[in-house]
């Protein structure tokens, strides 16, 4: 069971260039998420996901599209890097909507994280 | 938008040491949750909280759901080492649904 995996987990891109990061899971979860994590800051939801073929936008959607064409996966993709996304993103899931009281030990299931540097 | 104020902003501590942080919001929440993420890793949730008042514990960890809902607090008693990294607090408002993230608070622990 490897839970959320996100590949891969460095890169750097040029300005202008597209990429996709694969988010994938293997626990079943309907919710699925992308954040960001910029510098001495929080996680900032960028695109979530309520099931398969359903996504929609988070606090900081532009400049990226997702798509959830199976429920174990949610790639993310960004179509025209620019320097302001150089960040941390993290991928998660969850089975049931996090803090809605529906109590479980896990509520969000985080991968390791993605480091992207725009140069 | 909304947005959570997460203090303090770090925290360098000897081991042994009690550590208090906390989480404040403008409006009304309906679920704290708190992570500690360590680096290179993605957050491991903590405790969650869902009922104003509501105070839980995880081994050392202790939270509560502040009684007015706009705050909540983690304590860790007798801190060591390995409990250094970065904090977070999250909450759910309630008029919004949103899950929002605290800007973190890093503790470091002075073995």
């Amino acid at each position: 069971n490897a839970g959320v995996t996100q590949t891969p987990k460095f890169r750097i891109l040029k300005i202008g260039q597209s990429m996709t990061l694969q988010c994938t899971q293997d626990m079943n979860h309907n919710y699925m998420y992308w954040y960001r994590q910029d510098p001495g800051m929080g996680l900032k939801l960028i695109y979530y996901s309520v099931g398969a073929g359903i996504t929609d936008k988070g606090e900081v959607p532009n400049g990226y599209n997702v798509s959830r064409s199976t429920t174990e996966d949610f790639p993310l993709r960004l179509e025209l890097a620019a320097p302001s996304q150089t960040s941390v993103y993290f991928c998660a899931s969850s089975l049931t909507r996090p803090g809605t009281g529906e109590r479980s030990n896990q509520p969000q299931h985080f991968g390791d994280g993605t480091r992207l540097s725009i140069l | 938008g909304q947005q959570l104020n997460q203090s303090p902003q770090s925290m360098f501590i000897q081991e042994g040491e009690d550590v208090s942080m906390n989480c404040t919001s403008s409006s009304i929440f309906n679920t704290w949750l708190w992570y500690k993420q360590e680096p290179g890793e993605g957050p491991v949730l903590l405790i969650a909280l869902y009922k104003a008042g509501e105070l839980t514990s995880n081994g050392r960890l202790t939270a509560q759901f502040g009684i007015t809902r706009k705050d909540s607090f983690l304590n860790i008693s007798a801190s060591i080492p390995s409990d250094v990294g970065i904090y977070f607090c999250a909450g759910r408002a309630s008029n919004t649904g949103k899950l929002i993230f605290g800007q973190g608070t890093t503790l470091q622990v002075k073995p």
